[in-house]
């Protein structure tokens, strides 16, 4: 039972755009989120998060907005450049231990 | 470089057999994680030790087992190996001993795990 769903296998962007990407959850115990990244070859690294108390988490190119009533999780890169090409997974934790998502795979084209 | 080291980096082995996939955590880090990554899967938790004892379990099989020693490295233990064991098998360390801290894990490079 995939509790974090990410529904877009891949998306792709111009350089200068904006990304999106998208998780929705279907645990309404799940109160943290996070956003990691994943260069072929290479771990996760994390990249963003947010508390179920706040509604948005802004750190520098990267924001991410939590949607609880909807269960929806973005995460927004403005302006996407070529290096943010990876694969992005997200994962929610209720406390225990973390879930993640299938990941998507952004391409942003120069 | 997370600072977190596994090896091997690629494991090829025959259906049946047995193997162990080593971790090292950062320097500092308490907490292992163990996860399999399968194709067009995301990242499953298995286990989770916390300065040598056992945290979590999440969705491991039987067949499989885990242990952290008390310098801390961490070793998952893999038998009676079947085609669908093959996958990545990442490993995470983080300083406290589980999420509601809400520390993030840093993740090893993985070992690619391939059943024959």
């Amino acid at each position: 039972d995939q509790q974090v769903k990410q529904n877009s296998p891949s998306l792709s962007v111009q350089e200068g755009r904006i990304s999106i990407l998208n998780c929705d959850y279907t645990n309404s115990m799940f109160d943290y989120f996070l956003w990691y990244k994943k260069y072929p070859a290479e771990g996760p690294t994390f990249l963003i998060s947010i508390s179920s108390i706040k509604d948005k988490n802004e750190d520098g190119r990267f924001t991410v907005f939590l949607n609880k009533s909807a269960k929806h999780l973005s995460l927004h890169i403005v302006p996407s450049q070529p290096g943010d090409s990876a694969v992005y997974f997200c994962a929610a934790s209720p406390g225990n231990q973390f879930y993640f998502g299938t990941g998507t795979s952004l391409t942003v084209i120069p | 470089d997370s600072g977190v080291t596994q090896t091997p980096k690629h494991l090829i082995t025959a259906t049946g057999q047995r193997v162990t996939l080593r971790c090292s955590p950062r320097s500092g880090d308490l907490s292992v994680y163990w996860y399999q990554q399968s194709l067009d899967q995301g990242l499953q938790f298995l286990i989770q030790y916390y300065n040598g004892e056992e945290r979590a379990k999440g969705n491991i099989l039987e067949r499989f087992s885990a242990q952290q020693f008390p310098d801390l490295h961490s070793e998952l233990n893999l038998s009676s190996l079947e085609l669908g064991d093959s996958a990545l098998y990442f490993c995470a360390s983080s300083v406290v001993s589980s999420g509601a801290s809400y520390n993030e894990q840093f993740f090893g490079p993985g070992t690619r795990l391939t059943v024959l």
